[in-house]
């Protein structure tokens, strides 16, 4: 069975640091692209960051390019998100999800539960 | 404001078929890419409905369907049941965008 386990959310003043990260069990977890996505509580959902499989490409939502840092390692299973300066604005939940279908037409086909990060003073 | 356009909700009476639109540009659904279909139930994580505009996961219900014509994707529920009442998301690739792929602002499903 597919699980997929992030951890290390929580409360953060602003201009902060995070380290997000997500377990992967149940599948080759270096054979597969992997994102995070995020979703202000109560709100939609919106992509952030995404890794290939070789660590070798990383792709960032403008919102959050410079300040966020994604990066995973196969050894260990664990995909990581480094969230840094961070704002009021990215208060949400963060979803780990593993990517299907290629370049050209990405999908989330297994989510995990969330983290949920609070930006606050 | 979201990429992809979406109507905030749709409603119907259980057993009656619905569709939720999501119309993007020229930069994604227009220029071909695929659309899919996620559904988030009340506090739980979102769940791939449909991938690759029309195709439906393993153990994902025929009464979920999915279309795309031009620059807009429709998903539509045949035989609304309660347990359908969720928040719906299209998702796209954008071409004139960095990363991965881009939402729809999602759209309330409620049965009556």
């Amino acid at each position: 069975e597919v699980q997929l386990l992030e951890s290390g959310g929580g409360l953060v003043q602003p201009g902060g640091s995070l380290r997000l990260s997500c377990a992967a069990s149940g599948f080759t977890f270096r054979s597969y692209a992997m994102s995070w996505v995020r979703q202000v509580p109560g709100k939609g959902l919106e992509w952030v960051a995404g890794i290939s499989t070789g660590r070798d490409s990383t792709y960032y939502a403008d919102s959050v390019k410079g300040r966020f840092t994604i990066s995973r390692d196969n050894s260990k299973n664990t995909l990581y998100l480094q969230v840094n300066s961070l704002r009021a604005e990215d208060t949400a939940f963060y979803y780990c999800a593993r990517v299907l279908g290629g370049p050209y037409s990405p999908y989330f086909d297994y989510w995990g539960q969330g983290t949920l990060v609070t930006v606050s003073s | 404001q979201s990429v992809l356009t979406q109507p905030p909700s749709v409603s119907g009476a259980p057993g009656q078929r619905v569709t939720i639109s999501c119309t993007g540009h020229s930069s994604n659904i227009g220029a071909g890419y695929d659309v899919h279909w996620y559904q988030q139930l009340p506090g739980t994580a979102p769940k791939l409905l449909i991938y690759g505009n029309n195709n439906r996961p393993s153990g994902v219900p025929d009464r979920f369907s999915g279309s795309k014509s031009g620059t807009s994707a429709s998903l539509a529920i045949t035989g609304l049941q309660a347990e359908d009442e969720a928040d719906y998301y299209c998702q796209s690739y954008d071409s004139s965008l960095s990363g991965s792929g881009v939402f729809g602002g999602g759209t309330k499903v409620t049965v009556l």
